[in-house]
Parts: structure tokens; C-alpha cells; sequence
């Protein structure tokens, strides 16, 4: 089953408005989690890197007034885009890193669908 | 500066047809190289992580091998149900893994 759950799967608004987009680990405590954005046909690009605890940071390039990240727990990350506009409509997605399962895994979410009319 | 090449980027084959994807990477420092799948609208799904050169794993018709510059994910009689992107990523030291664009694998009937 998902070790990684991501909510909501699909969410329309309208332009101006400000989306949640919640991210949690289900079996195992992760002080780091990934947000990524998917355009179609395109790999993910990483936008910020969440530190429980601590501020997130922020690739090159993306808004970090734009787009909050709070990880204030150790199985919780919330991405936050505030006043969406239709160039914010994209996929976005999740992860979080467990490594205590004697290997390295990076677990990743469901998946965001953001359409901003 | 850390890449992920894959190639090809897409691939069509007949059901049973048994093909490789190519996975180049320039990662300095590498702590594991890993494997993806993803189906569309979807997160993409872990399959393998490789440590180091000479390293194989396999699951049903996938077999993921690593050389000291590139990882091949093998796909042995491939079923429709196998059509999906297949994502390679590296990573060093501490940092977030650096994704390929991926291959878009399709298994005709």
C-alpha cells in the first residue's frame, strides 16, 4: 500500500485564490520531504527541499513567497501556492526520504492536480 | 554540475518483445542510482536502488544493472501492463536526486 499519502489528488479554483496541498508519510517518520512539479511529458523538477523543523529550501527560480512549505511534523509537509494564477496550473507531487529500511528509498505521493481557471 | 540522461525517450514494443533502457549519469560522489515508474496522472512508483558498479536487482520482468557511468533497466517479455514512463535519478552526498526526463515504454498486444 502507499507509504506516502498526498491530498488532494485534484483541485480546480479560481485565479487569485490560495491552495493546500497536504503530504504525508504513512509508516515511517521523514525530516525530509521533496515538492515537485510535473509539466506533461516533462521529468519532475524539484521546487524546495522541507526540513522538519527548520525552513524549507527553495530551488533557483521558484517564488518562495509564492509557494509556502510548512513541515511541521515528522510524517506532515503542507505546500501552500498562495494567489494561483493559470500559469501555476501544473502536476504537483510529493516525497519523502526513508532510510531505515536498510536502504534508501525516496517514496513519493499521488500527486497534485492544480487546475487555476 | 550532477545529469541524468536517459534514453531512449520513448520505445514501443510487441508483447514478449524483451528490450533495455538506458540511464547515462554524471553524479559525482554517487550514493545510489534508482529506478522509477510512473503511470499517468500518477506519482511515480520506486522499483530499484543500485549502490554500486557490478550491482543487479530484479523484480518480475525487470532487471536494473549498474556501470560506473550508466544503469540499464531490462525488460524480459514485456506484458501491455508494463507500458508506463520508467524515471532513472542519482544522487550524491546529501542532496535531492537529480531526475532523467524519463522513457516511455508502450507494449503493443
Amino acid at each position: 500500500g502507499a507509504v506516502v499519502s498526498q491530498h488532494p489528488s485534484r483541485v480546480i479554483c479560481k485565479s487569485g485564490t490560495s491552495v493546500k496541498i497536504e503530504c504525508r508519510s504513512l509508516d515511517f517518520q521523514a525530516t525530509t520531504m521533496f515538492w515537485y512539479r510535473q509539466f506533461p511529458k516533462q521529468s519532475l523538477m524539484l521546487m524546495a527541499t522541507s526540513n522538519e523543523g527548520s525552513k524549507a529550501t527553495y530551488e533557483q527560480g521558484v517564488e518562495k513567497d509564492k509557494f509556502l512549505i510548512n513541515h511541521a511534523s515528522l510524517t506532515l509537509s503542507t505546500l501552500t501556492v498562495t494567489s494561483a494564477h493559470p500559469e501555476d496550473s501544473s502536476f504537483y507531487i510529493c516525497s519523502a526520504r526513508d532510510t531505515g529500511r536498510g536502504e534508501e528509498k525516496l517514496f513519493f505521493g499521488s500527486g497534485t492536480q492544480l487546475s487555476v481557471l | 554540475e550532477d545529469q541524468v540522461t536517459q534514453s531512449p525517450e520513448a520505445l514501443r514494443l510487441q508483447e514478449g518483445e524483451s528490450s533495455s533502457l538506458n540511464c547515462s549519469y554524471t553524479v559525482s560522489g554517487l550514493r545510489g542510482l534508482f529506478w522509477y515508474r510512473q503511470d499517468p496522472g500518477k506519482g511515480p512508483e520506486f522499483l530499484f536502488t543500485l549502490y554500486s558498479a557490478g550491482e543487479e536487482k530484479e523484480k518480475e520482468r525487470l532487471k536494473a544493472t549498474l556501470t560506473k557511468k550508466e544503469s540499464f533497466l531490462h525488460i524480459t517479455a514485456p506484458k501491455p501492463e508494463d507500458s508506463a514512463t520508467y524515471l532513472c535519478a542519482g544522487g550524491s552526498g546529501n542532496t535531492p536526486l537529480v531526475f532523467g526526463k524519463g522513457t516511455r515504454l508502450s507494449v503493443i498486444a
